[in-house]
This record gives structure tokens, sequence and C-alpha cells, in this order.
């Protein structure tokens, strides 16, 4: 079935420095990918949806510039949390399906979880 | 906007016991409905969903049956396992939003042996 592998999996960070999470579709093409946010004990909230060869479509509230997402090939997106802060410490999931698969049928990754000291 | 409810967990079961995990909805128009599964660890899992009213969703043991009357989709499962501890997600998919998901909040559950 579907795969989708996010890395890394865990990643610790200084504040000010940015930090690069890698979504990709391993064996299957997605002109969109999704990008969730957990804080702890939550629900996943909805960032952005990636579009390949186009730009992301962010939800309200999502600052664009503090999370940029890059979406280069069809089995690659990229989510980059620039000059993170501690607030920003979050698990970050993201999401595919292949497009024949019918509407909302995805698979997710394991999840990034980013932790900013 | 659309929006999911689901009760609040922490859900502490034994084994073999029957497990209910309440859901209900707000969106317009003929929403799909899902319950997703994340293992501690783990990524979220598709458990099971309808895409229509009245339509049964049935996985591992698992069932919720659309009912647009009261626009719920209440999970269930007659007897549970130890391996089902694990936090259940709610979540829907408006017929206008794409693959968009909205997600409840998610209910933990604890299967003690």
């Amino acid at each position: 079935g579907a795969v989708v592998s996010q890395h890394p999996s865990w990643v610790i960070c200084k504040s000010g420095t940015s930090v690069k999470i890698e979504c990709r579709s391993l064996d299957f093409q997605a002109t969109t990918m999704f990008w969730y946010r957990q804080f702890p004990k939550q629900s996943l909230m909805l960032m952005a949806t990636s579009n390949e060869g186009s730009k992301a479509t962010y939800e309200q509230g999502v600052e664009k510039d503090k999370f940029l997402i890059n979406h280069a090939s069809l089995t690659l997106s990229t989510l980059t949390v620039t000059s993170a802060h501690p607030e920003d410490s979050s698990f970050y999931i993201c999401s595919a399906g292949p497009p024949t698969s019918g509407a909302n049928v995805l698979t997710f990754g394991a999840g990034s979880r980013l932790t900013v000291l | 906007g659309d929006s999911v409810t689901q009760m609040e967990g922490p859900v502490t079961l034994s084994e073999e016991a029957f497990l209910t995990i309440n859901c209900t909805y707000t969106a317009t128009g003929y929403p799909s409905l899902f319950w997703y599964v994340q293992y501690p660890g783990e990524g979220l899992q598709l458990l099971l969903k309808a895409t229509k009213a009245d339509d049964k969703g049935s996985n591992k043991g698992f069932e919720a049956t659309y009912r647009k009357e009261t626009t719920s989709f209440h999970l269930e499962k007659g007897s549970v396992q130890v391996s089902d501890s694990a936090v259940y997600f709610c979540a829907l998919s408006g017929r206008a939003a794409g693959n968009k998901l909205t997600f409840g909040g998610g209910t933990r559950v604890l299967v003690k042996p």
C-alpha cells in the first residue's frame, strides 16, 4: 500500500535556527500533500496544503514566512520552520494520497517531533 | 465551518469490554466520515470510513455508522484487546474541501489486561 515517510522523526534545535522536515511518498506520486501540527494531547491542525510545482496554500492563522513549504517534486514536500522558537515545539505530520485512490484516502507519515530549546 | 466533536478521554477499559467513542459533526452538505487510529509512536492510520448516510464502516472488529439525522459517527467495538490501546480520531472531509480533513480532539483508550 501507499507509504509516506517523514524525516527526521525527532529533532532538537536551538532557538533562532531553522529546521527542515521532509515528507516523501515512497511508492506513489503525490501532487498534493498536507502538513498538520499536533500539540500534546490535542488534535491535528491543518497548517497548509502543499501543491507540486506551485505555492502552498496556508490555513488561516498560519505564518507562511515562519513555515516555508516547498513541493519541488511529485514525491517530496519539505516544511522548514524558520527562526524556530520554543513555541514552535510540536509534532508535525504530513499526509498524501495517490491521485487514483479517490477522494479522501490519505496516508499519514509517522510524524516529526520538533523540540526547540 | 466544519467541526468534529468527540468524547474526551482517557477511556480505561478491561480486556474484552465493550468500547464506544462518541463523535458528532457539523458540516455543510454530506461529508465523508472517518476514524483514524494512532498507536504509540506511530503515525495515523485509517481505521474505517463511510461516505454517505447509513453507510457502516468496519475494520478490525470496529464499526461506525454514518447517522445523518443525528450527525453522528460513533465508534464501537464489542470486545477490546490490549493491542487496541491507542488514540482514536474522528474526522470528516467536506465535499468542497478536497482531501482536507477536519479532526476531532482525539480520544485516548487504554485497555488493561
